[in-house]
């Protein structure tokens, strides 16, 4: 089955700066991977997700790039603000219906310093 | 607007007991899935579902169980509760299994003793 690695586990970043968080993953079939955020007591929120036929996505501050060859993705947040403070989490599917089986990495915890 | 409803938010239950996680979706979506997460180990997935009346196992389904009789109702069963299976579980649901948004619900959390 799929594995997927994430790092780093925790990151603390400087208000303004930016963050990136990067997963790798083990099976070569897989095609869909979006990034979720965790804020405390709550779901996970989709925030941006990217397929294999793309290298480059982006929304706003938040950018997600994919090298299929390497088999691994980054989330990358620019000009950081409090509020991004939050768990982050990779996720990688590659079954036939593409949420069938989603494998998620073990999550990143990102603080804002002020 | 209520999206993905879980109930209860918190529970305590015995070891051997057996109990019932509920999650409810209004938004006529034919994909749910329950999903465990544990510190140190992301969100693994239970059971799924991609419709009414079908059901597959994700990878950790022992010692749980699960129902898709109507589109919106997907409950969660526990058989015989284990202390391992404390754990804040987390029901979802998407308009298809086909890589569209996955709306998780607010979570359950559950120990065991």
């Amino acid at each position: 089955g799929e594995n997927v690695e994430q790092h780093p586990s925790t990151l603390s970043v400087q208000e303004g700066d930016s963050a990136v968080i990067k997963c790798t993953y083990s099976d070569s079939a897989s095609n869909y991977f979006p990034w979720y955020k965790q804020e405390l007591g709550k779901g996970p929120q989709l925030i941006i997700d990217i397929r294999s036929n793309v290298g480059e996505k982006k929304d706003q501050r938040i950018a997600v790039t994919l090298n299929k060859t390497a088999k691994h993705f980054s989330l990358h947040i620019t000009e950081t603000q409090p509020e991004d403070s939050a768990v982050y989490f990779c996720a990688a599917s590659g079954g036939v219906f593409g949420n069938e089986k989603l494998t998620f990495g073990t999550g990143t915890r990102l603080t804002i310093i002020p | 607007n209520a999206g993905v409803t879980q109930t209860p938010k918190f529970q305590v239950l015995k070891t051997g007991q057996s109990m019932t996680l509920q999650c409810a979706q209004d938004m006529n979506h034919e994909y749910m899935s329950w999903y465990r997460q544990d510190p140190g180990m992301g969100l693994r997935l239970i059971h799924y579902s991609v419709g009414a009346g079908i059901t597959d196992q994700g990878e950790v389904p022992n010692g749980y169980n699960v129902s898709r009789s109507t589109t919106e109702d997907f409950p969660l069963r526990l058989l015989s509760a284990a202390p391992s299976q404390t754990s804040v579980y987390f029901c979802a649901s998407s308009p298809t299994a086909s890589g569209n948004t996955i709306y998780f619900g607010e979570g359950s959390w559950l120990t065991v003793v």
